[in-house]
């Protein structure tokens, strides 16, 4: 039962350097999603995937970019990390994006700090 | 503009107890809330939810209710366990157009003690 998988769990950057946060889900689901968590805050949507082949901004997607490599899998790129990038990211999916009664899965994050 | 409050950033019961968690929206059309439950180091979980067009929703120990007039929904967990002691998240959705968005509280620390 893996569910949803992200990977690395922990990383530390240096202001400018980029990275990519990977995540890969085997529930067969159409949507996905990433999120940031930030001390005192709610989650907050970067951009999400509504089904293979497209992707949309969230709420906070500047300095982000995504790809959706397939059915699977969802990336998250940071081209020139900045400290305000520090933060717990988390991907997540669902079977069907607007569906009334959709309920997200999300992986375990991942702890970025920008240096 | 917070759309979705969760006024209370901590809450501690004894076991056995009864655990309220209190949320408050202030969009109108949101027409679906959730609940989610995280644990340290782990992604949040879904917990519960319910539909505008209920009151009440139950699911063994947890119960959400809605008071739409108020904007209001709480979580009533019973009997508390340690076991609770987790962030609880309120979020909230309007089904209708095409965003779908999915809108966050800032989360309830429960704190259960034995």
């Amino acid at each position: 039962n893996a569910g949803v998988t992200q990977t690395p769990k922990f990383q530390v950057l240096k202001t400018g350097q980029s990275m990519t946060l990977q995540c890969a889900q085997d529930m067969n689901h159409n949507s996905m999603y990433w999120y940031r968590q930030d001390p005192g805050m709610g989650l907050r949507l970067i951009y999400y995937s509504a089904s293979e082949g497209t992707t949309d901004k969230g709420e906070v997607p500047n300095g982000y970019n995504v790809s959706r490599l397939n059915k699977r899998e969802f990336s998250l790129r940071l081209e020139s990390a900045a400290p305000s990038q520090t933060s717990v990211y988390f991907c997540a999916s669902s079977e069907l994006r607007g569906a009334t009664n959709e309920k997200l899965f999300f992986g375990s994050g991942t702890q970025l700090s920008v240096l | 503009d917070q759309q979705v409050k969760q006024n209370s950033p901590s809450l501690s019961v004894q076991e056995g107890r009864i655990s309220i968690l209190n949320c408050d929206y202030t969009n109108s059309m949101f027409d679906y809330f959730l609940w989610y439950k995280k644990y340290p180091a782990e992604g949040p979980t879904f917990l519960i939810s319910i539909s505008s067009i209920k009151d009440k929703n139950e699911d063994g120990r947890f119960t959400v209710f809605l008071n739409k007039s108020a904007k209001h929904l709480s979580l009533h967990i019973v009997p508390s366990q340690p076991g609770d002691s987790a962030v609880y998240f309120c979020a909230a959705k309007w089904s209708g157009g095409s965003n779908y968005k999915l809108t966050f509280g800032k989360g309830t620390l429960l704190t259960v003690n034995p």
